[in-house]
């Protein structure tokens, strides 16, 4: 049972333009959310996050969007650039589910093309 | 600080040898997580550690899977009997809990190949 969703397994787009990262959770007791970019040969490293008492956070080219009534949350990159390229996870963790652990989705692999 | 640290990079074994996994943590941290990645589960949480006490470990798929945290520098994750369907990348990330920041700091993970 995946508590957390990302549906694009892939994603490919221009350099400068914007690239949307989708994610979708069942779980209603998440209730903080974070994303993390991975490159090849390397961990996940943490990108942003945002609680649920928020609906937007900002940070630079980066802004993840929160949609608690459709227990959905994207990530905003723009613009995009060809460092971005990686494969970005999408967490969630909620205070009374077993003890805030993350739960991963299943990532989305981005290239950005120069 | 030299973040959290895995060993070995790379591992490849035979079926049913045991396979031992090494996990530094950042000094100072009090949460530990082993992670494994795979095309399809994606990143799924195995077992993790508050302040070296082991706290769920329902995701350790069965027995073979061990994990231990003989203290706050230092985590084990062993596989015994190994099998293929082990074959995956395995992460180690830690994190110090404070309030509802739940930013892990992974290592680079550990690549096994059961044969």
């Amino acid at each position: 049972d995946q508590q957390v969703k990302q549906n694009s397994p892939s994603l490919s787009v221009q350099e400068g333009r914007i690239s949307i990262l989708n994610c979708d959770y069942t779980n209603s007791m998440f209730d903080y959310f974070l994303w993390y970019k991975k490159y090849p040969a390397e961990g996940p490293t943490f990108l942003i996050s945002i609680s649920s008492i928020k609906d937007k956070n900002e940070d630079g080219r980066f802004t993840v969007f929160l949609n608690k009534s459709a227990k959905h949350l994207s990530l905003h990159i723009v613009p995009s650039q060809p460092g971005d390229s990686a494969v970005y996870f999408c967490a969630a963790s909620g205070s009374k589910a077993a003890g805030n652990k993350l739960t991963f989705g299943g990532g989305t692999r981005v290239l950005v093309k120069p | 600080d030299a973040g959290v640290i895995q060993s070995p990079r790379h591992e490849v074994t035979e079926m049913g040898q045991e396979v031992t996994l090494r996990c530094k943590p950042i000094s100072g941290h009090n949460s530990l997580f082993w992670y494994r990645q795979t095309m399809m589960r994606g990143l799924e949480l195995l077992i993790y550690f508050n302040n070296n006490v082991p706290i769920d470990d329902s995701g350790m798929p069965e027995d073979r899977f061990s994990a231990k945290m003989p203290n706050a520098s230092f985590s084990t994750l062993k596989i015994q009997p190994s099998e293929p369907r082990d074959s995956a990348v395995y992460f180690c990330a830690s994190s110090f809990r404070q309030g509802r920041s739940e930013k892990l700091f992974f290592g680079s993970g550990t690549q096994l190949s059961v044969l």
